[in-house]
């Protein structure tokens, strides 16, 4: 079965560094992997995707996210935190055509400080 | 290009009472999927739609429920109302079932409180 852990539920920066926000997955098949972002009040917007081909994936906003294999991992990144940058952010695998579903991490809250 | 819009926005309820939620996909889009978020279970499957026909459902009561129309809007329905129903429920549309390689776009969501 798959299942997705964000690896801590807030994570702080400050304006200008680096924003490293961890997900790891298991799957039994090829994954197809997502990060969403969700601002208050809002729905989920997509910022990137990995289905196959290129292990390094960018996406909107400047964040660009790495699968490895190897690790079962997804990490997200973005060089330089915006203070717009501050929301919530879920990572998610897709369970298979048989569910239809996306399986979700709990999200990991990201705060950028001036 | 219109994005997926859910109606309404917020609303109350109070217990035992039934509530319909709407959603209309993007242009174009034949799927339709529910997701309720909470606080402490975080984002959770409801059911997946595709040409009126509903190919797949989550671990929820029979009290949810949902359909999906023709012009591929679609509408869930919870009966019997229960306080942990409390929740955002989030439509995403996609063009084709299953949402894996095709992304699911998602609406604004749907605030219920149920008192």
């Amino acid at each position: 079965a798959q299942s997705v852990t964000q690896l801590g539920s807030h994570v702080s920066v400050s304006e200008g560094a680096l924003v490293l926000l961890r997900c790891n997955y298991s799957s039994s098949v090829p994954p197809y992997l997502f990060w969403y972002v969700q601002y208050p009040n809002q729905g989920l917007q997509l910022l990137l995707k990995y289905t196959t081909g290129a292990t390094l994936v960018k996406g909107i906003n400047g964040f660009e996210a790495e699968f490895k294999k190897s690790e079962t991992s997804f990490h997200l990144t973005k060089p330089s935190a915006h203070m717009s940058d501050a929301a919530e952010y879920f990572c998610a695998v897709f369970a298979g055509s048989n569910t239809g579903k996306l399986i979700f991490g709990q999200g990991t809250t990201l705060q950028v400080k001036p | 290009k219109a994005g997926v819009t859910q109606t309404p926005r917020y609303l109350i309820k109070t217990r035992g009472q039934q509530v319909t939620l709407s959603c209309s996909p993007i242009s174009g889009h034949r799927s339709v999927s529910w997701y309720q978020q909470t606080p402490g279970q975080g984002l959770q499957f409801l059911f997946e739609y595709f040409s009126e026909t509903q190919r797949n459902k989550g671990n929820f009561p029979g009290r949810f429920s949902g359909r999906q129309f023709s012009n591929s809007r679609s509408e869930m329905n919870v009966s019997t109302l229960e306080l942990g129903d409390s929740a955002l429920y989030l439509c995403a549309s996609s063009l084709v079932p299953g949402g894996g390689t095709d992304t699911q776009y998602f609406g604004p969501g749907t605030r219920l409180t149920v008192l």
